[in-house]
């Protein structure tokens, strides 16, 4: 079975704050991982994916596959981040979202 | 733009009542899902069909079911929708060819509500 937890339901911090958005998963294959992301009004959709490697919005995210995670890191957030990101799996042939994190960057 | 398009956006319903939500996309896509969207919950997948002539379910797909139509459309049911059925409801496509990651693109829900 495949499983993604990312513990935190709300993460608030202020504008050029570190951020760390975590996800840790479960599954026994070679895994694929995504975050995706969701503005107010806006559609879901793909931030970065690990076999990328890259960096979008000042957004990174290494896979550790010793600690089985994905966190999502910014060095310095802004107000225009405050979304819901959700951290996904891509074991066998569909995506399992984990139950997503709502990150609130105050000015 | 090529597009996911989900109608209706918005739906109240009564208990025992059938529902369609209806996906249709012009991104020319084989493969379509169906999630639900629950506060704490995340997305779940109800159900996937990666062709024409290929349905499969999801982690959750009791008191649902689907219908391909053709490449492009992708319908989900709800034959005698309850309560715990309220939620927000996105179809999804993704293009597996040419050994793209799966990258789902996503329309923009449809809130149904079971009264």
């Amino acid at each position: 079975a495949q499983r993604v937890t990312q513990p935190e339901k709300l993460l608030s911090v202020f504008k050029g704050a570190p951020v760390e958005l975590k996800c840790n998963y479960s599954y026994s294959g070679s895994p694929e991982l995504f975050w995706y992301v969701q503005y107010s009004r806006q559609r879901l959709q793909l931030l970065l994916r690990h076999i990328s490697r890259e960096s979008i919005k000042g957004f990174t995210a290494d896979l550790n596959k010793g600690e089985t995670s994905f966190h999502l890191k910014k060095p310095f957030a802004q107000e225009e981040d405050s979304a819901m990101y959700y951290c996904a799996l891509r074991g066998y042939s569909t995506l399992t979202f984990g139950k997503g994190t709502m990150l609130l960057v105050s000015p | 733009d090529a597009d996911v398009t989900q109608t209706p956006r918005n739906r109240i319903t009564k208990t025992g009542k059938r529902i369609m939500l209806e996906c249709s996309q012009t991104k020319g896509h084989d493969r379509m899902y169906w999630y639900r969207q629950d506060p704490g919950l995340g997305l779940r997948l109800i159900y996937y069909s990666f062709d024409v002539k290929d349905i499969n379910k999801g982690e959750i797909s009791d008191g649902y079911s689907v219908s391909r139509q053709a490449q492009a459309k992708f319908s989900l049911s709800l034959e005698s929708a309850i309560p715990n059925q309220t939620a927000l409801y996105f179809c999804a496509t993704s293009d597996e060819a040419g050994g793209n990651t799966g990258e789902l693109f996503f329309g923009e829900g449809s809130r149904l509500t079971v009264l």
